[in-house]
């Protein structure tokens, strides 16, 4: 079974620049999550997709993060403007639906530098 | 916010040693979840304790779980030099409307030295 990709592994930009990543889930899996992890912190929720609505997006910075899943499968999380502060490993995780004692099935991460 | 706190933050063993590794965690939960990550494979999912369980094991890995004191703890017995990562506690709470997101620890960082 395919896990979840993520594109890029890496990104390199300035402060002020806008960057996009992709996530595409496992198949047939209805829930996908968005998480932030900076340099020696465990991972933090950005935003949780339920097929292409949003249930959880209350520690997303709206004013620069946005977040879509147009057709309930891939998902894209895009920063602009960046911050120095950005500088982290995007996670992409899946379950196959929400609700408790669900797995979340996590992709290899995009690691972004702000510079 | 993180919700759990782990300890020690590193820890380094002899192979063929067991490694024991807490956490702590503020709120009430539904389920305790450990991960662990490493640079070759990310994040993985190890082991998950319903708030209604004390104890669980899955292999070399045995977990158990404290409601009343609000912590948990990970044992690998018989470590092998591949359990070299970082552990991570994550707590999931079910809020209703389908958001059950993990809040993760800050983690340890557990060295096997062979």
């Amino acid at each position: 079974e395919a896990g979840v990709a993520q594109s890029p592994r890496y990104k390199i930009i300035e402060k002020r620049q806008s960057v996009a990543f992709w996530c595409n889930p496992i198949s047939g899996h209805a829930t996908l999550y968005w998480y932030q992890q900076i340099l020696g912190q465990g991972p933090k929720l950005l935003i949780q997709f339920q097929n292409n609505g949003v249930v959880d997006d209350s520690q997303l910075p709206k004013d620069r993060f946005s977040a879509e899943r147009l057709k309930g499968v891939d998902s894209t999380l895009k920063i602009q403007p960046a911050k120095l502060e950005d500088s982290a490993v995007y996670l992409c995780a899946s379950s196959l639906s929400g609700g408790i004692n669900n797995e979340q099935f996590f992709g290899p991460g995009t690691r972004l530098t702000v510079l | 916010s993180q919700q759990g706190e782990e300890d020690p933050q590193a820890l380094s063993i002899q192979e063929g040693e067991n490694a024991t590794m807490n956490c702590s965690y503020k709120t009430s939960i539904n389920n305790l979840q450990w991960y662990r990550q490493n640079s070759g494979r990310g994040l993985v999912h190890l082991i998950l304790i319903r708030s209604n369980e004390r104890e669980k094991h899955s292999g070399r890995l045995r977990v158990t779980l404290d409601t009343s004191k609000k912590s948990s703890s990970l044992l690998i017995t018989a470590s092998r030099a591949a359990d070299t990562a970082s552990y991570f506690c994550a707590t999931a709470k079910y809020s209703g409307g389908g958001a059950d997101g993990l809040t993760f620890g800050k983690g340890t960082h557990l060295i096997i030295q062979p």
